[in-house]
């Protein structure tokens, strides 16, 4: 079946410090993939995507890139800050195939001042 | 953005009881939501998928008359967890979408169940 595993957690990183959580996955038919961000206290939300091989997505400064060959997508960030603090889920989905969200189990990072 | 709600955000309850969970969209009308389920340190679990005015979806493994979902409107959808037991204790989440697009899913801040 399709899976998601992350990095486990926690991670704790000073401020401006460069920021890596692995990702890799297995899947039956060619996925999509995401990480979702979940701030303290709110809901799930898309940090970023990419739909297929070598697409990077980006955003607010986090970055990852679709590597087939590997079946990986970190999520990486040059240069975090206090407000970075949350838990991260790498996530796909199989077009044509099942069309759920599966998720990894999460890394809880926090970032010091 | 789009807000999902969730009432409560704990509970505790005793074994044998039932307990109902709500999921609201504030500011959209839902066309499917989602309920999943997390246990610590594990992934997010789907366990059903709601459309409004339809009988729910479960998947595999979930016992439908244990965990009965309602999607009474296209912004309402309750999780009711009958004859609650402490292995039913869960963090709870549900999440909409106002289309089609899978992952464009807006999720609620979950509801901790505790069963005493």
């Amino acid at each position: 079946g399709d899976s998601v595993t992350q990095m486990e957690g926690p991670v704790t990183l000073s401020e401006e410090a460069f920021l890596t959580i692995n990702c890799t996955y297995t899947a039956t038919g060619y996925p999509s993939l995401f990480w979702y961000v979940q701030y303290p206290g709110e809901g799930l939300q898309l940090l970023l995507k990419a739909t297929k091989a070598d697409d990077k997505g980006s955003n607010k400064g986090f970055e990852a890139t679709y590597r087939k060959e590997t079946t990986s997508f970190h999520l990486e960030k040059g240069s975090v800050q206090v407000s970075d603090s949350a838990v991260y889920f790498c996530a796909l989905v199989v077009q044509g195939g099942s069309e759920k969200l599966v998720f990894g189990k999460g890394t809880k990072l926090t970032v010091n001042p | 953005g789009a807000v999902v709600s969730q009432h409560p955000s704990r509970v505790i309850c005793k074994s044998g009881t039932s307990v109902k969970i709500e999921c609201r969209s504030l500011d959209f009308q839902a066309t499917t939501m989602f309920w999943y389920r997390q246990f610590p340190k594990q992934s997010l679990m789907l366990m059903a998928t709601s459309n409004e005015g339809s009988k729910a979806t479960y998947e595999q493994g979930v016992e439908k008359d244990k965990f009965l979902i309602n999607h009474a409107s296209l912004t309402l959808s309750t999780l009711t967890v009958t004859s609650a037991h402490p292995e039913d204790s869960s963090f709870y989440i549900c999440s909409a979408i106002t289309g089609t697009t899978i992952y464009e899913q807006y999720f609620g801040p979950g509801t901790r169940l505790t069963v005493t």
